[in-house]
C-alpha cells in the first residue's frame, strides 16, 4: 500500500518557468512533510519542509502548498533553472522520531 | 554537505555473501536511520537506531541487521545477499529530543551490486 503518491513521474520545464510537483497522502496522523532533492549519484538533500498547521511555506524560489482537507501538498519551483534538474521526492512522517515514507520521485529537467 | 559520511561508496558482492556498511552521523545527532533505494525508486525505510537500540523497523527480513555505537556511528549488515539487494543504501542522521525536530540529513550512500 503506497501511503504517499507523487506525480508526475517526470517533468520538463523551460528555463524561467514554474515547476509543480504534487503529492497525496493517506494517513491523517502524518505531521511532517519534507521535500528532498537528489542529483545522480548523490544522497537526497532536504530542500524544504512543512507541518500541517500552515498552508504555505516559502524559501527562496521554492514553495510548499499544503491542503490538509484534501490530504495533498505540492512543491512549486519558481523561475526554474537548469541547475534545478534533479529528482525530487516528497515524504511524510508521523512524530518526530517516525520514519519517512517517500513518494516514488519526479525527475525534473529544466531546458535552457 | 550534510556531515553524514558513509563507507564504502561502491562495492560488489556475490549472492550468498555478507556485507557491512558504515555510517558516521552528523556532529550533535543521536539518531541514525538506514534506507534502501532501488534504482528509479524512492528510499525505503529499513530501521532506525537511537541510544544504541533499534527504534523502529520497516518491512525488511531479519538478515538485515544493524548496530549503533556510543559515538552514534552505525553499521548496516546484510547476510545471505540476494540479487534484489542491489541498491543504494542511505544512512540518515537526526537529533531526537533536546529540542531537535527530527529533520533527516542523508549521506551520499553506499552503492551495493550483488552478482
Amino acid at each position: 500500500q503506497q501511503q504517499v503518491k507523487q506525480s508526475p513521474q517526470s517533468l520538463i520545464v523551460q528555463k524561467g518557468g514554474i515547476s509543480i510537483i504534487n503529492c497525496a497522502y493517506e494517513n491523517t496522523a502524518f505531521d511532517y512533510f519534507p521535500w528532498y532533492q537528489q542529483f545522480p549519484g548523490k544522497g537526497p538533500a532536504l530542500l524544504i519542509a512543512i507541518r500541517p498547521d500552515v498552508s504555505e511555506k516559502k524559501e527562496g524560489r521554492f514553495t510548499i502548498s499544503f491542503n490538509k482537507s484534501a490530504k495533498q501538498f505540492s512543491l512549486h519551483i519558481m523561475d526554474s533553472q537548469p541547475g534545478d534538474s534533479a529528482t525530487y521526492f516528497c515524504a511524510a512522517r508521523r512524530g518526530s522520531q517516525g520514519n519517512l515514507i517517500f513518494g516514488k520521485g519526479t525527475k525534473l529537467s529544466v531546458k535552457p | 554537505e550534510t556531515g553524514v559520511t558513509q563507507s564504502p561508496t561502491h562495492l560488489i558482492k556475490t549472492r550468498g555473501q555478507q556485507v557491512t556498511l558504515r555510517c558516521s552521523s552528523q556532529s550533535g545527532h543521536n539518531t541514525v536511520s538506514w534506507y534502501q533505494q532501488a534504482l528509479g525508486q524512492g528510499p525505503q525505510f529499513i530501521f532506525q537506531y537511537y541510544r544504541e537500540e533499534e527504534n523502529g523497523r520497516g518491512n525488511f527480513p531479519p538478515r538485515f541487521s544493524g548496530l549503533q555505537f556510543p559515538n552514534y556511528s552505525s553499521e548496516l549488515n546484510v547476510n545471505a545477499l540476494e540479487l534484489d539487494d542491489s541498491a543504494l543504501y542511505l544512512c540518515a542522521s537526526s537529533l531526537a529530543g533536546r529540542g531537535g525536530d527530527g529533520e533527516l540529513f542523508f549521506g551520499e550512500g553506499s552503492r551495493l551490486t550483488v552478482l
